[in-house]
């Protein structure tokens, strides 16, 4: 099974402030036969489903703001959110879906 | 438009059969495939199985000597069948489309 670590476990920031956050994966998520990496990012705020923000690790889904930015290939993924709102804050997971299905275990966006 | 709804049993007693039920509207199953998801209380996501749009099934190794998944495309229903149910099973059961499009969830808590 594909193993999802994903870094930090929290992190408490400032409105308009840049966040990072990290996956890494067991093995690699990219197929040689398209090209794309079977990563996706997802956000879910307290009492809500999960909501898909980037899929194939760095297409954003439609109506999903510009300031969410997913990058990486291969084993290591990284979700970018530049001037941080307060909508945003919220519990972010990456899911891997290369080799059956293997979430990431979560990272708490909260505010400082 | 895409729509999913859970149902089923607020309450399961351990040892017990959980029955869930997904009820779809604004798409096919036999056109998209639909994804089970749970969510321990205050804890991160987990696949548990899957329905494909072409009647095959295929589930998490951890849950498959429990688990079912089934479905009545006549109805618009997938359903999900897991014996043995234990106070850890306790938390939130989503049914998505894809991984795309979610349905509300539904809370199961599993006591005596």
């Amino acid at each position: 099974d594909i193993v999802m670590t994903q870094s930090p476990f929290s992190l408490a920031v400032s409105e308009g402030e840049m966040v990072t956050i990290n996956c890494k994966s067991s093995q690699s998520l990219l197929s040689s036969g398209n090209q794309k990496n079977y990563l996706a990012w997802y956000q879910q705020k307290p009492g809500q489903s999960p909501k898909l923000l980037i899929y194939y690790a760095s297409t954003r889904q439609s109506g999903v703001p510009d300031r969410f930015i997913g990058s990486g290939s291969g084993t290591d993924f990284t979700l970018t959110i530049s001037d941080v709102q307060a909508e945003d804050l919220a519990d972010y997971y990456c899911l891997q879906h290369y080799s059956y299905y293997t979430f990431g275990a979560g990272t708490k966006l909260e505010l400082k | 438009q895409v729509q999913l709804t859970e149902s089923g049993p607020g309450l399961v007693h351990p040892s017990e059969t959980l029955s869930l039920t997904c009820t779809v509207s604004g798409f096919s199953l036999t056109g998209y495939s639909v994804y089970w998801v749970r969510q321990p209380s205050g804890k991160g996501l987990e696949w548990m199985g899957r329905m494909r749009y072409n009647g095959d099934t295929s589930y998490n190794s951890a849950l498959k000597s429990r688990l079912s998944i089934s479905r009545d495309t006549s109805k618009n229903q997938v359903f999900l069948k897991m014996n043995s149910l234990q106070t850890d099973d306790t938390g939130t059961y989503y049914c998505t489309r894809d991984m795309g499009n979610w349905g509300q969830g539904v809370m199961v808590t599993v006591s005596s």
